[in-house]
């Protein structure tokens, strides 16, 4: 089944505490994307990557890193993470050919205390 | 990207149509018309998309008005299981920006039995 999965679905952490979420695409698609999610503020772009080794920021890429090592894996990072950035997580991936129908991931609720 | 406008919410009866308004006043020509929904914090799914030409797919169909600066969506048999914010998006299909899909506050829709 052509999907895109994240890891963890859920994660309270503290301060501080480094940590990645992982984002996965078994559809072999060039490019994949990081959005969060915020009442009232709707979905932002963080970081896209339009193919391995490629990585640009998006509207909201402060305090997270992203590497693209291999085309189906487009990891999250968050150095040092602080309770802003509490929020729920959606990373997507789509073909660069075509009409580039973004399919999402279920998201990873985050909540940094 | 043109920016689109959408009304906040709308009921609809279930098994009537729903139709979703959209205006894109400032679309370019090059830049097509996307729906996506979102049913409670799930991540977004794609539902149609168009340039000019009226549209069908198994889930929907997408009405663009002849000078493209509004557009429609049409639920045909709204169920309860269609109850999801929907999201009217323009964008382009060219450059590394154009993957980028701005969300704005979209409709609410609400089926009612």
């Amino acid at each position: 089944e052509a999907q895109v999965t994240q890891n963890p679905r859920y994660l309270i952490t503290v301060t501080g505490k480094k940590l990645t979420v992982t984002c996965s695409q078994n559809m072999n698609h060039e490019y994949m994307s990081w959005y969060r999610q915020d009442p009232g503020l709707g979905l932002r772009q963080i970081y896209y990557s339009m193919n391995v080794e490629v990585t640009d920021k998006g509207d909201v890429p402060e305090g997270y890193k992203v590497s693209r090592k291999e085309k189906r894996n487009f990891p999250l990072i968050l150095e040092s993470p602080s309770p802003n950035q509490t929020s729920l997580y959606f990373c997507a991936s789509s073909t660069t050919i075509g009409s580039g129908e973004q399919f999402f991931g279920p998201g990873t609720r985050l909540t940094v205390l | 990207d043109a920016k689109t406008t959408q009304p906040p919410s709308m009921d609809c009866a279930e098994g009537r149509a729903a139709n979703l308004p959209c205006n894109h006043s400032t679309i370019s020509g090059n830049e097509y018309v996307y729906w996506y929904r979102q049913i409670h914090s799930q991540g977004p799914q794609y539902i149609i998309h168009g340039l000019k030409n009226n549209e069908t797919n198994e889930m929907a169909s997408l009405i663009i008005t002849e000078d493209r600066k509004s557009s429609t969506l049409i639920l045909p048999h709204a169920t309860l299981r269609d109850t999801a914010v929907y999201y009217c998006i323009v964008r382009g299909h060219s450059g590394a920006g154009s993957y980028q899909l701005t969300f704005g506050k979209g409709t609410k829709l609400s089926v009612i039995p």
